[in-house]
């Protein structure tokens, strides 16, 4: 059983960039959520993904965008990045909701933004 | 909207000490608390899971409580080791949005040796 993978695991863009960060779910879980977590904070959720389709949404922009793939993988998008968009970006898969184990996330390593 | 609070923020003990990290939630209608541990750098690994109609959860060392009327949970390690040394987060979902975890900003222990 292979676990929650992502890339990069750490990348520097400047103001105004653009940003792909990608998240391969545990082997078996077909949703993915994202969450933001800045330095010395909790992690926020940005959103999850369904089914290929974004199911919940926390408070973040348009800006942030994202994708599920039908193999259950995920990207998330930033447009038009800012300095406050440095933050550890993590993924975490899990089963849908209903099913047996789900809301138990399981963790990648997370992706370490840095915007100059 | 849900906020966590995660008391205390740093802890430092000798190790072999029994201790307790506590967490406290606003809103009581959730649907289930976890409890995770982040070491610096790197993703979360979840240590225990109760749901909204449990009272505690125990792995090994760790034992987890909830007080769902109060807004109340606490992790309870025992006989720690320097290898318990990291950040640990309390989140919590919601009953009416079970998609979404709330977390804390989390308790830094250090077990000196």
């Amino acid at each position: 059983e292979t676990g929650v993978t992502q890339s990069p695991t750490h990348l520097i863009k400047t103001r105004g960039q653009q940003v792909t960060l990608r998240c391969s779910s545990q082997s078996g879980h077909n949703t993915v959520s994202w969450y933001q977590q800045a330095l010395g904070q909790g992690p926020q959720f940005i959103f999850q993904y369904y089914r290929e389709e974004e199911n919940g949404r926390g408070n973040f922009p348009p800006r942030f965008s994202g994708l599920q793939f039908p193999n259950y993988s995920s990207e998330l998008n930033v447009n038009a990045l800012e300095l406050d968009d440095s933050a550890l970006y993590l993924c975490a898969s899990s089963w849908a909701q209903g099913e047996p184990g789900a809301n138990v996330l399981t963790f990648g390593a997370g992706s370490r933004l840095t915007v100059l | 909207k849900q906020e966590v609070t995660q008391i205390p923020a740093a802890l430092s003990v000798p190790e072999g000490e029994n201790l307790v990290l506590n967490c406290s939630f606003t809103d009581s209608a959730i649907y289930n608390l976890q409890w995770f541990r982040q070491d610096p750098g790197k993703g979360l690994t979840s240590l225990l899971l109760i749901q909204s109609s449990q009272r505690e959860q125990t792995s090994g060392r760790l034992n987890a409580s909830l007080d769902k009327s109060s807004g109340r949970s606490t992790l309870y390690i025992a006989a720690s080791q320097p290898g318990d040394s990291a950040t640990y987060l309390c989140a919590v979902s919601d009953a009416g949005d079970f998609n979404k975890f709330y977390f804390g900003s989390g308790t830094k222990l250090n077990v000196k040796p």
